[in-house]
């Protein structure tokens, strides 16, 4: 059985920085892109960029590029979401997904459960 | 802002069919295939639709999509108490060069 499994909830001050996780099993992880959507509270999805765990390339979504660094380490199966420097606007559940190998973009097969960030002074 | 337009609430009585549309543009859906996804409050989205009308294993099909220029739609027929949820439409925007979601439906059973 395919499975995303993410970190847990996370509560930050403006200004600290943060890395959330998205560990995947039951399928051969380093063949799959892997990408992350946000989610605001009371809004909609918004796709944040994707990585391929075989060489690490990346792609960003220009609303998130320069905020986020995406990054891989297939020897763990993980993947990862880190801010440097967190802003309240920040605050939203993080889900990480599995990109179809038989669909275009974004068509997100498995789905973690979300990681909620929470940042407040 | 989404460039994915739809609207923001459908309903229906059980067994009815009811209907969400997304409207996009030459850059998004009029040149790429679309998505939908399901989200239960609560939960995380579920892949419903892929390549405009095509459905996962294990997706039910009262579950139907269809794409005609630069709109799709998504039908549910037979609606059930468990299809309230929001519903999204997604592609691939190619001006913008990143995934694009629609603004999102919540469906209600009554």
């Amino acid at each position: 059985e395919v499975q995303l499994v993410q970190s847990g909830a996370e509560m930050k001050k403006p200004g600290e920085s943060l890395r959330i996780s998205c560990k995947g099993s039951g399928y051969t992880f380093s063949n799959f892109w892997i990408g992350w959507v946000r989610q605001m509270p009371g809004k909609g999805l918004e796709w944040m960029g994707i990585i391929y765990p075989v060489d690490s390339d990346t792609r960003y979504s220009p609303s998130f590029q320069g905020r986020v660094t995406i990054s891989t380490d297939k020897s763990l199966s993980s993947a990862y979401l880190h801010w440097n420097s967190l802003k309240a606007s920040d605050t939203a559940i993080y889900f990480c997904a599995r990109q179809s190998s038989t669909a275009s973009w974004p068509a997100f097969d498995h789905w973690g459960h979300g990681t909620l960030v929470t940042v407040s002074s | 802002q989404s460039v994915l337009t739809q609207p923001p609430s459908a309903s229906g009585t059980p067994g009815q069919r009811v209907t969400i549309s997304c409207s996009g543009s030459s850059s998004n859906i009029g040149s790429d295939t679309v998505k939908w996804y399901q989200q239960v409050p609560g939960t995380a989205p579920k892949l419903l639709i892929y390549a405009n009308d095509q459905r996962p294993s294990g997706v039910p099909d009262r579950f139907s999509g269809s794409k005609s220029g630069t709109s799709a739609s998504l039908a549910i027929s037979g609606l059930q108490s468990e299809d309230e949820a929001d519903y999204y439409c997604a592609a691939w925007d190619d001006s913008l060069n990143e995934g694009v979601f629609g603004t999102g439906t919540k469906v209600t059973v009554l």
